[in-house]
């Protein structure tokens, strides 16, 4: 059973231009979160979404950033006309259940370092 | 304001030896508190998880403490490896189910 499959592992963006971001859950887990984490920083929560739908977007900047988690398909973090502090690494963690459950474990991708020159 | 604090920042020992990390919080009331494993250029893998009810709990040789009346945790490691070089994370979930990081405690072993 695959972990969770996050791609690039870098990518590397001038600024103005798109940042593409793809997760691939669990097999079996419909529950996708999106972290970033900033150097010598914790994990920061931006977006929890289940398939075709945003469950919780309430860490997500209002501009330039969006997700989505189709019915088929990875789920995709997509930064419009990036800056030099979207640098970062974003993490993706997926879950069985809904998030709400409160024991439930999260399984974590080995992250995307987005670096913007 | 929630938050999760850690100490130390960092921290060297040798091989073998045993180390007791902390974590502070005052989110409350809170769900549970984690503790994660992070390597360098990985994600988090999860550790161990607590309850408010439950005082201890082991994963081999990591051991977790919580004492929710002073709000506090701590991870003890036994007879530390070399592959336990990593960052070591505590997280609280709040009332909302929201994860609240810390920033971690970074741990070198040396042989």
């Amino acid at each position: 059973n695959a972990g969770v499959m996050q791609n690039p592992r870098h990518l590397v963006r001038r600024r103005g231009q798109e940042a593409r971001l793809r997760c691939s859950p669990m097999k079996g887990h419909s529950h996708v979160y999106w972290y970033r984490q900033l150097p010598e920083e914790g994990l920061k929560f931006m977006v929890y979404l289940q398939k075709e739908n945003i469950i919780d977007e309430s860490g997500m900047p209002k501009e330039r950033f969006s997700a989505e988690f189709p019915k088929e398909g990875p789920s995709i973090l997509r930064i419009q006309q990036v800056v030099r502090g979207d640098s970062a690494a974003y993490f993706c963690a997926s879950s069985p259940r809904q998030g709400a459950v409160p024991n439930e474990k999260l399984f974590f991708g080995s992250g995307t370092q987005l670096s913007v020159l | 304001k929630n938050q999760v604090e850690q100490s130390p920042q960092s921290l060297i020992i040798l091989e073998g030896k045993n180390c007791t990390l902390q974590c502070n919080y005052t989110v409350s009331p809170f769900s549970n508190l984690r503790w994660y494993k992070q390597d360098t250029g990985r994600g988090p893998v999860s550790l161990t998880i607590m309850t408010f009810s439950e005082n201890t709990k082991s994963n081999g040789r990591y051991t977790a403490t919580l004492d929710a009346d002073t709000k506090q945790s701590s991870l003890h490691i036994t007879a530390s490896q070399l592959s336990d070089s990593a960052s070591y994370i505590c997280v609280v979930m709040d009332s909302n189910y929201q994860l609240i990081w810390g920033a971690g405690t970074k741990l070198i072993i040396k042989p």
